[in-house]
């Protein structure tokens, strides 16, 4: 779709694989953070969102990792399906401010 | 519930005219925000709203954009006088909370100015 194109990271697995999304935040004082996924033609979806105090969290079939040292959020999506296929955005905040989108890394599904 | 709804989805229209964007929150959600989607810039915030009043509007790109909630089950996005760089995908969301939560985004509207 349009709003995604030519400049995004990118990740092509095969259908089953496990796919890692990473996200790199500037942020130290950052204390909630959102996995979003696009599809083309589409509005950004809420998938999971992860709180400061926790460095990890799971959901149906993604987990997500926090690792505050380093300043670093990655999605885990098991047994990826062609459904999967989007541009997945992170998302940060930091309390008093409206949440901060980073650019977004697309994944392709190969059948 | 419906979600955040946003019309028109398509918009083509001449530089030089002036172009309406509309969006339906969800009930209950006390904010509303105004984002623009393009390759280069990614997602951009243009402004938003807490209980129908404009809190930041820092991202409104200049004086041909307005935006107004004058209730809290509607508001408009206005350009006036449009031209071709102002072409990108325009996303309304909603929510209950400024930033604690995440945010509800509607399918947007695909603004091309020709």
């Amino acid at each position: 779709g349009e709003s995604v194109g030519l400049h995004l990271p990118t990740l092509s697995v095969q259908e089953g694989d496990n796919s890692i999304i990473n996200c790199a935040y500037s942020n130290s004082a950052s204390d909630y953070f959102i996995w979003y996924k696009q599809e083309s033609g589409k509005g950004p979806q809420f998938i999971i969102d992860i709180r400061s105090n926790m460095d990890k969290r799971q959901g149906q079939r993604v987990t997500v990792l926090l690792n505050k040292t380093v300043k670093h959020l990655s999605l885990q999506i098991a047994a990826t399906q062609p459904g999967d296929s989007a541009v997945y955005f992170c998302a940060e905040n930091t309390g008093y401010s409206t949440l901060t989108f980073g650019k977004g890394t697309m994944l392709l599904v190969s059948p | 519930d419906a979600g955040v709804i946003q019309s028109p989805r398509h918009e083509v229209t001449e530089m030089g005219q002036e172009v309406t964007l509309r969006c339906k929150p969800i009930s209950g959600h006390d904010y509303l925000f105004w984002y623009r989607q393009t390759m280069m810039r990614g997602l951009e915030l243009l402004i938003y709203f807490n209980n129908n009043v404009p809190i930041d509007d820092s991202g409104m790109p200049e004086d041909r954009f307005s935006a107004k909630m004058p209730n809290a089950s509607f508001s408009t996005l206005k350009i006036q006088p449009s031209e071709p760089r102002d072409s990108a995908v325009y996303f309304c969301a909603s929510s209950s909370t400024r930033g604690t939560y995440g945010y509800t985004f509607g399918s947007g509207t695909r603004l091309t100015v020709v």
